[in-house]
């Protein structure tokens, strides 16, 4: 079935700007999301794209290529806060409407 | 406006049971769907009603199943559990379904743990 790889672990310093990458296999489906999880709480939504490009939302930013099989979630100016698990989402067409996360990132901010 | 709402939020069952989970969505929002999460397999979808009636479902046997209800309202049953059926069990609402603009809208979770 499809999946979708992100590296496990990213640890970076306040401040600075971290890079969260999500790959995957074959194309065709709606779009990415990515979501954030503090501490096995609820997941919330950061952003999406149905489009390849940039998407800017705040201190957030989230880029898709699909011609690339690829995507990614910017964080600038990071803050301790951010540090939680984020998960990347896709919809593919031929998955019979299951939604597929990625395994995660566990974002480690350090002072 | 009230965000979703899981109940119970912790249970604790033995092998052979089985458990109920409801899910009360945003209002006006018609899609709901669940998840398991467990530190091993991730986050996985188990299924999506809309509009009562099932529109999406992932590869979970047949104990785990679900309904809605004509006020959006969702409700998950699993029978005869299994020790891996502990997990943290989510929900979350969309106003048009998964296809949508991607934004869901979750739930706190249930934390279902099997002795």
């Amino acid at each position: 079935g499809q999946s979708l790889e992100q590296p496990s672990e990213v640890t970076a310093v306040e401040g600075a700007i971290v890079q969260i990458n999500c790959t995957y296999q074959t194309s065709g489906f709606y779009g990415l999301s990515w979501y954030q999880q503090h501490d096995g709480g609820a997941p919330t939504f950061l952003s999406y794209n149905a489009l390849d490009g940039l998407e800017e939302t705040g201190r957030f930013s989230s880029f898709l290529s699909r011609s690339d099989s690829y995507g990614y979630l910017l964080l600038q100016e990071l803050q301790m806060k951010d540090s939680a698990s984020y998960f990347c989402a896709v919809l593919f067409y031929n998955q019979g409407g299951k939604l597929i996360f990625g395994q995660g990132t566990e974002l480690s901010v350090k002072p | 406006k009230a965000g979703v709402t899981q109940t119970p939020r912790y249970l604790i069952k033995t092998r052979g049971q089985q458990v109920t989970l409801s899910c009360s969505p945003i209002s006006g929002h018609r899609s709901v769907s669940w998840y398991q999460q467990t530190p091993g397999q991730g986050l996985q979808f188990l299924f999506e009603y809309f509009s009562e009636t099932q529109r999406n479902k992932g590869n979970f046997p047949g104990r785990f199943s679900g309904r809605q209800f004509s006020n959006s309202r969702s409700e998950m049953n699993v029978s005869t559990l299994e020790l891996g059926d502990s997990a943290l069990y989510l929900c979350a609402s969309s106003l048009f379904g998964l296809a949508d603009t991607g934004e869901l809208f979750f739930g706190e979770g249930s934390r279902l743990t099997v002795l």
